[in-house]
């Protein structure tokens, strides 16, 4: 099994620029999620899903478009990417009080 | 926003060394989680504590979730190099996971 699986590992952006950042996993779990760290601020947590079609906004969730249109997928979409979302994207999956994490995006936007 | 203060933000001692790692709330939260997290890879948990009062051991790690379920700690014995790495609590309320701003430990040699 993958587990978590994200790609691309490293991305790098122009202001204005859109791109999706992809998850992917074969766990079967319901509960998946997008967060972002940032140095000194650990992670903030983007969107949530907690099931194919049904999505939900975290804490820090402007700029950031998500949707879920199968258990196994979940990607994260930057409309028209800014300097400010600039950082590492994880994605994660949720189970009885377990997350397991994807290996990490690190995105830049210049 | 709920918000989790972990100190200290960053912690080097000697392998063989005890340390202690807190993780603070004003929020009440149904479950806390650690994990560890090393440099270009995604946190991995350690520990899930339910429980108000309640203590885990793994090793020579110990949990403890706080009697009101707002703060927790970790405690290592005897530190080892392999110990090196960002400890990052979260708390879960509802259906969203809230993380502290983690520890960053260093063990020397």
């Amino acid at each position: 099994n993958a587990g978590v699986t994200q790609t691309p590992k490293f991305q790098v952006l122009k202001t204005g620029q859109s791109m999706t950042l992809q998850c992917a996993q074969d766990m079967n779990h319901e509960y998946m999620s997008w967060y972002r760290q940032d140095p000194g601020m650990g992670l903030r947590l983007i969107h949530y899903s907690v099931g194919a079609g049904i999505t939900d906004q975290g804490e820090v969730p402007n700029g950031y478009n998500v949707s879920r249109s199968t258990t196994e997928d979940f990607p994260l979409r930057l409309l028209s990417a800014a300097p400010s979302q600039t950082s590492v994207y994880f994605c994660a999956t949720h189970r009885h009080n377990e997350q397991f994490f994807g290996p990490g995006t690190r995105l830049t936007v210049l | 926003t709920q918000l989790l203060e972990q100190s200290p933000q960053f912690l080097s001692i000697q392998e063989g060394e005890n340390l202690t790692v807190y993780c603070n709330s004003s929020s009440v939260f149904s479950s806390l989680q650690w994990y560890r997290q090393e440099p270009g890879e995604g946190p991995v948990l350690l520990v899930t504590v339910v429980t108000g009062g309640e203590v885990k051991k793994l090793k020579r790690l110990t949990f403890q979730f706080g009697d009101a379920r707002k703060d927790s700690s970790l405690h290592i014995t005897a530190a080892q190099p392999g110990d090196t790495g960002l400890y990052l609590c979260a708390g879960a309320s509802g259906n969203q996971f809230y993380f502290g701003t983690g520890t960053s430990l260093t063990v020397i040699p």
